[in-house]
């Protein structure tokens, strides 16, 4: 079973910042979270990950709380084409061992 | 940035024959692979573990004598399912985790629309 916890659904204006909840209150202290999103019919899409800190990248921020329960996607600049389906994900960096568990994600509708 | 490819991008079958999809890293080798499935307004579930040169190692409830998965080089992995059924039909995506890079993030193929008649 999946190990977070996200809203089913989300609406955004375009031009705004859109800021996705993820709970994970039983993550162990070694993995990591990722953010992947999926546009219909495509395969998903890797966003950013991270362990403590919070980490940038020109798709968008990752905020983890200090207790590392839970964590914020912020796309900065929402537009038309985020929309999509984000997951978030709990998972060890290993590449052996480093299976992703699919939740249920957040449906993010961005609109004009 | 990584590129997976996966062929075909759709297929159409009758039922009772086996079909190939074939996942190919373009950018780097990978010595693991990983091969999802997802139902239409689903999320996507794990199938198996693709490791080259060794077998694979499935998910509980996945058949593995019914998708068979061949991992014969380092920027290759196959899925075939056999005997296909009408329930067999979704979308099938492999992701490749990049060999040395301690699996920092995964990357996806385009995925397979499998369906069948």
């Amino acid at each position: 079973d999946a190990k977070t916890t996200q809203p089913p659904s989300m609406d955004c204006a375009e031009g705004r910042a859109a800021n996705l909840p993820c709970n994970h209150s039983t993550i162990s202290g070694n993995e990591y979270v990722y953010w992947y999103r999926q546009i219909h019919s495509q395969g998903p899409q890797y966003i950013i990950h991270g362990l403590k800190n919070n980490e940038t990248n020109e798709m968008a921020s990752l905020i983890i709380t200090e207790d590392r329960k839970s964590s914020t996607l912020i796309l900065p600049h929402a537009t038309l084409r985020d929309t999509a389906v984000y997951y978030c994900i709990v998972g060890y960096r290993s590449s052996n061992t480093g299976k992703l568990i699919f939740g249920q994600g957040t449906t993010l509708q961005v609109k004009p | 940035g990584a590129v997976v490819s996966q062929h075909p991008s759709w297929v159409i079958c009758k039922s009772g024959t086996s079909v190939k999809i074939e996942c190919r890293s373009l950018d780097f080798q990978a010595t693991t692979m990983f091969w999802y499935r997802q139902f239409p307004k689903q999320s996507l579930m794990l199938m198996a573990t693709s490791n080259e040169g060794s077998k694979a190692t499935y998910e509980q409830g996945v058949e593995k004598d019914k998708f068979l998965i061949n991992h014969a080089s380092l920027t290759l992995s196959t899925l075939t399912v056999t005997s296909a059924h009408p329930e067999d039909s979704s979308f099938y995506i492999c992701s490749v985790t990049p060999s040395g890079t301690g699996g920092a993030g995964q990357y996806f193929g385009p995925g397979t629309r499998l369906t069948v008649t």
